[in-house]
């Protein structure tokens, strides 16, 4: 049984371009957050999808949008990307509100 | 938001049992605490979580004392294996379903021979 699932694993990319990172969850799990790790830092919650929709959305501009597909897998696109995006960025899936969060192992962004 | 403190690092000898405290003072009544282990360049891991008095699993035990403003997270005997960012949080329940996990920065431990 796969757990969460993240691509690519690395990826650079410039000012001003756009980014989408993918996020399959594990078997069996409905829901999808979205979290940016800066360096040093503990993860920031972007936001988190339930049922193809976004459901609670954290502190993060405009820029950061996501989707959620019917087979549960997920994508977050950036756009506009500026140098303080670079960032791991985390997914995580759980099978409901109250359940522990399986995580990826990530996307490390670098943005030059 | 329940914000929460816990020390920023913590330093440890193989086989000893390690606590760590967290305060988290604003709790809601249906907030519940968990916490997490990192290993560099790999998401969280769930290690425990608990609402209130005492939690154990195979890996760590969790106390929460009755005002549940703060949590020790134990972990026996602790490994090299064990060294490793933990991080305490806060599980907020949202109006209109879902959760939030707010993460701080974590306790770095240090496991040493």
């Amino acid at each position: 049984d796969a757990g969460v699932t993240q691509s690519p694993t690395h990826l650079i990319k410039t000012r001003g371009q756009q980014v989408t990172l993918r996020c399959s969850p594990k078997s069996g799990h409905d829901t999808v957050s979205w979290y940016q790790q800066a360096l040093g830092q503990g993860p920031q919650f972007i936001f988190q999808y339930y049922e193809e929709e976004e459901r609670q959305r954290g502190n993060f501009p405009d820029r950061f949008s996501g989707h959620q597909f019917p087979n549960y897998s997920s994508e977050l696109n950036v756009n506009a990307l500026l140098l303080g995006d670079s960032a791991l960025y985390l997914c995580a899936s759980s099978r409901d509100t109250n359940e522990k969060l399986f995580f990826g192992s990530g996307t490390q962004l670098s943005v030059l | 938001l329940a914000k929460t403190t816990q020390p920023i690092s913590m330093d440890s000898y193989e086989g000893q049992e390690v606590n760590i405290t967290c305060s988290h003072n604003n709790i809601a009544t249906n907030d519940y605490i968990t916490w997490y282990q990192q290993f560099p360049s790999q998401g969280p891991r769930f290690i425990i979580q608990g609402y209130k008095t005492k939690v154990t699993n195979e890996v760590a035990s969790l106390f929460i004392p009755a005002d549940r403003k703060s949590s020790t997270l134990s972990l026996p005997r602790v490994s090299l294996s064990d060294t490793a960012v933990y991080y305490c949080l806060v599980v907020i329940i949202l109006t209109g379903g879902g959760n939030k996990l707010t993460f701080g920065t974590g306790t770095q431990l240090k496991v040493e021979l």
